[in-house]
């Protein structure tokens, strides 16, 4: 257990729609990481928060969008929702924004999987 | 244009036998590189690290060489296990740079055999 939780693990949606979805991060990390996982690409990269202000953008849709909260939690919200939107969806969270002092590992929550039908 | 590159999609490999997953990169402003495995329906766990100051770090049957003059890096796994049998993530980053996140390549899957 990587200490970051994601909710829900499973959605299943129809296009058009929009959903959010949540992420606490491990206790004492400030930083917030969302990764997109489709078929048939790796990890991608999509937006990073550090206590609660965005840090770096990756290849996020204008139709998505993230925010933390004071609490550090995350939420990813996808709208208008297209049958590629279909995918895992991984938060991740580290200690720091970068790695200012020594490794900055980012631990992997177990992903929602997102269905859109 | 992928900035990492896991070539091989998949390898078998029999238990007991070392286990070789290899990763090239293209942006030699990468300079801190991490292995990740990932188990079906969980995410990507951790495994180990490599900065581009060492060619080689081990934690016990995990090595990881890199070779920054051919812009490639290797896990070793040695013994292999059958509990090894997972997707393997090759990621780099910038070390202390302006921005955190990992750029990935599409993982290897190995499936070690009893």
């Amino acid at each position: 257990d990587s200490g970051v939780t994601q909710t829900p693990k499973h959605l299943i949606t129809a296009t058009g729609q929009r959903v959010t979805l949540r992420c606490s991060p491990r206790s004492g990390d400030l930083s917030v990481y969302w990764y997109q996982q489709s078929l048939d690409q790796g990890l991608q990269f999509l937006i990073q928060y550090y206590n609660g202000e965005e840090r770096a953008k990756g290849n996020i849709l204008e139709r998505f969008s993230a925010q933390q909260f004071p609490d550090l939690h995350s939420e990813l919200n996808l709208s208008s929702l297209e049958l590629g939107d279909s995918a895992l969806y991984f938060c991740a969270s580290s200690v720091a924004w970068a790695s200012l002092s020594g490794t900055d590992t980012q631990y992997f929550g177990p992903g929602t999987r997102l269905t859109v039908l | 244009d992928q900035q990492v590159k896991q070539n091989s999609p998949s390898l078998s490999v029999q238990e007991g036998r070392i286990s070789i997953l290899n990763c090239d990169y293209t942006n030699s402003m990468f300079d801190y590189f991490l292995w990740y495995k990932k188990y079906p329906a969980e995410g990507p766990t951790f495994l180990i690290s490599i900065s581009s100051i060492k060619d080689k770090n081990e934690d016990g049957r995990f090595t990881v060489f890199l070779n920054k003059s051919a812009k490639h890096l290797s896990l070793h796994i040695v013994p292999s296990q059958p509990g090894d049998s997972a997707v393997y993530f090759c990621a780099a980053t910038v070390y202390g740079g302006s921005q955190g996140n990992l750029i990935f390549g599409k993982g290897t899957k190995l499936s070690v055999k009893p």
